[in-house]
């Protein structure tokens, strides 16, 4: 079946440093969506990518969909302590379902 | 509007014993998903509704699995005879026709005990 592959899966970043994570897929996805998740909640939407090449920023996120459909990158600026959590990307297609890489744990050094 | 709500947040429950969970999705959104997530992973996609018509199933959802979207809107899950494996959160979503933004609700977290 479909497989994200997300990296790296986890880092320590100091306060203030920007972020980058990547998510690859071995098929193509027609949109990409970015995905935090704090302790004990569900997922809540970042960023929603629709079309090949796309940049789109979200305050201090950025994020992009790849040209060949096959990969998405996030980028957070100035990292503070309230980033921390899981960052999920997620590949959508005509399949009417989303399929989810298996995150990026974010922790931050104070 | 107040988002997806999921009810109840957290169930213990015995080996063996029935489960049911339900689910709110924001009031215009047609379609409703159920996914589940275990500890360290991301969500597995379970079982879509269009309105109230269940349109596609995963391979992970057994047949001690079931769900229903009655009348288009709220949605309930049931798992008949737990297992320890199933416990995990469950976790709703739904979305408008045209927009992919899906919207999650906080989840259901299940320990079978």
């Amino acid at each position: 079946g479909q497989q994200l592959n997300q990296s790296p899966q986890s880092m320590f970043i100091q306060e203030g440093e920007d972020v980058s994570m990547n998510c690859t897929s071995s098929s193509i996805f027609n949109t990409w969506l970015w995905y935090k998740q704090d302790p004990g909640e569900g997922p809540v939407l970042l960023i929603a990518l629709y079309k090949a090449g796309e940049l789109t920023s979200n305050g201090r996120l950025t994020a992009q969909f790849g040209i060949t459909r096959k990969d998405s990158f996030l980028n957070i600026s100035a990292s503070i302590p309230s980033d921390v959590g899981i960052y999920f990307c997620a590949g959508h297609n005509a399949g009417n379902m989303l399929t989810f890489g298996g995150g990026t744990r974010l922790m931050v050094k104070t | 509007d107040t988002g997806v709500s999921q009810d109840p947040r957290h169930k213990i429950t015995k080996r063996g014993q029935n489960v049911t969970f339900r689910c709110d999705p924001i009031s215009e959104h047609n379609r409703l998903y159920w996914y589940r997530q275990t500890l360290g992973q991301g969500p597995e996609f379970l079982t879509y509704f269009q309105n109230e018509a269940q349109l596609e199933k995963s391979r992970l959802l057994s047949d001690r699995f079931s769900a229903e979207r009655p009348k288009g809107s709220f949605s309930t899950l049931e798992i008949q005879r737990t297992e320890q494996g199933d416990s995990a959160m469950y976790l709703c979503a739904s979305r408008s026709q045209i927009n992919y933004g899906y919207t999650f609700g906080s989840g259901t977290r299940l320990t079978v005990v």
